[in-house]
């Protein structure tokens, strides 16, 4: 149970383009969602705490025109990385704090920015 | 000073051998302990909680030390399958919702 289904699993775009990357929880309703940004080599870094119905939470540093967030649903969230550039690329990773089950993540979506 | 500190390693251990990781995190006020294990390229999955009194886990064994600010994992008779890094996390935040990771420490075991 406590499943978190990401997608895409990885994407290439080009410099200036938006992507969207979205996270469901399949079995268990999600009222908050964590997105989280790992570079090579680092730890996952919090980027924002999104709750369902309202506006996300950003951790310092964290551009909230750049990354837009929406969880309008208890099982949809999703990050749009807008008009993104190289040094945005990076794993992008999404949690959920289950009732049962701790935190379960989804498996990440790799982006690269061309 | 990074809120969670872990030696990035790579450790690289024979099959079979014992390895011990640790770990240290600086805010006082963190409330929950946990060792996530992360394969390359993949999420992280959580190995253990790990609690004050220490705990157990087939090979696996976790121990808190709350005065000292310290964590740490023991692998016993390590399999090829164990090769990963291993993530501390710690929970911390207000509401006691977010989770701190460090860098993470990476295991080889070789034959």
């Amino acid at each position: 149970g406590a499943v978190v289904s990401q997608h895409p699993s990885w994407v290439i775009c080009k410099s200036g383009t938006s992507v969207k990357i979205e996270c469901r929880s399949l079995d268990f309703q999600a009222t908050t969602m964590f997105w989280y940004r790992q570079f090579p080599k680092q730890s996952l870094m919090l980027m924002a705490t999104s709750n369902e119905g309202s506006k996300a939470t950003y951790e310092q540093g964290v551009e909230k025109d750049k990354f837009l967030i929406n969880h309008a649903s208890l099982t949809l969230s999703t990050l749009t990385v807008t008009s993104a550039h190289p040094e945005d690329s990076s794993f992008y990773i999404c949690s959920a704090r289950t009732t049962n089950y701790g935190y379960t993540f989804g498996s990440g979506t790799r982006l690269t920015v061309v | 000073r990074k809120e969670v500190e872990q030696d990035p390693g790579p450790f690289n251990v024979p099959e079979g051998a014992t390895v011990a990781f640790n770990c240290t995190y600086s805010n006082s006020a963190s409330q929950s302990f946990f060792w996530y294990r992360q394969d390359c390229r993949k999420e992280p999955k959580l190995l253990m909680s790990v609690y004050s009194s220490g705990n157990e886990d087939g090979r696996f064994t976790a121990q808190l030390n709350r005065a000292s600010q310290y964590i740490s994992l023991l692998i016993r008779d390590s399999k090829l399958s164990d090769s990963a890094t291993y993530l501390c996390v710690v929970l911390t935040g207000g509401g006691g919702n977010k989770l701190t990771f460090g860098t993470g420490t990476q295991l080889k075991v070789e034959l």
